[in-house]
């Protein structure tokens, strides 16, 4: 069972257009939910997280919107730049385990 | 060290050979994750350490997967008799366990012939 579900699996965004990832989530007991970038040949870097008792939070051109009764949160790009081609994932945590991922978005900044 | 640094890059590996990676975490980080990540897909949990306890090893795939981390900062994880369906990248990750914020290195390709 997939614990959390990200979509879509890949997106195409002009140059300063909106990127939106969404995913949802089953367990309620999360408690903090990263979203983390990754470039071909790296690890996955952790771009920016929330709590859930808080509805959005904003860095940069990047911001997460966390619908708790929804149970889903997403990321949206802001002004999408070809430097920010890349795969994203979303993640949760209980505290006391580890990191659960969804399964990624490719995202594609075509110039 | 200023990253979490993880050795070999790449590996190749004969079907049924025993191979070892290893993993620095960042200097001081009590916490350290190993994760398995199948081309295209997320990072799959492996198994994670406190300090040297290995306090969760739910997803090691069979008993071929041992980790150990003896001294509480290096890590190795260690497949014995390398099947091709372990071919993957693997990441470490490492925090200093009072924050949720993994930072992981590059990883190792593993890929098994």
């Amino acid at each position: 069972q997939q614990q959390v579900k990200q979509s879509p699996q890949s997106l195409i965004v002009q140059k300063g257009g909106i990127s939106i990832i969404n995913c949802a989530y089953e367990n309620t007991a999360f408690d903090y939910f990263p979203w983390y970038q990754q470039f071909p040949g790296k690890g996955p870097a952790l771009l920016i997280a929330i709590r859930p008792d808080v509805s959005e939070k904003k860095e940069g051109r990047f911001t997460i919107s966390f619908n708790k009764s929804a149970k889903q949160f997403s990321l949206h790009i802001m002004d999408s730049q070809p430097g920010d081609s890349a795969t994203y994932f979303c993640a949760a945590l209980q505290a006391g385990t580890a990191l659960i991922f969804g399964k990624g978005t490719t995202l594609s900044v075509s110039s | 060290g200023a990253g979490v640094s993880q050795s070999p890059r790449y590996k190749v590996a004969k079907r049924g050979q025993d191979v070892a990676l290893r993993c620095d975490p960042i200097s001081g980080h009590v916490s350290l994750f190993w994760y398995q990540q199948a081309l295209g897909q997320g990072p799959e949990f492996l198994t994670y350490f406190q300090n040297e306890a290995q306090l969760d090893k739910s997803g090691l795939p069979s008993d071929r997967f041992f980790a150990e981390r003896p001294e509480g900062s290096v890590s190795t994880l260690k497949i014995q008799r390398t099947q091709q369906e372990d071919s993957a990248v693997y990441l470490c990750a490492s925090t200093w366990g009072g924050d949720y914020g993994y930072t992981f290195g590059s990883g190792t390709r593993l890929t098994v012939v």
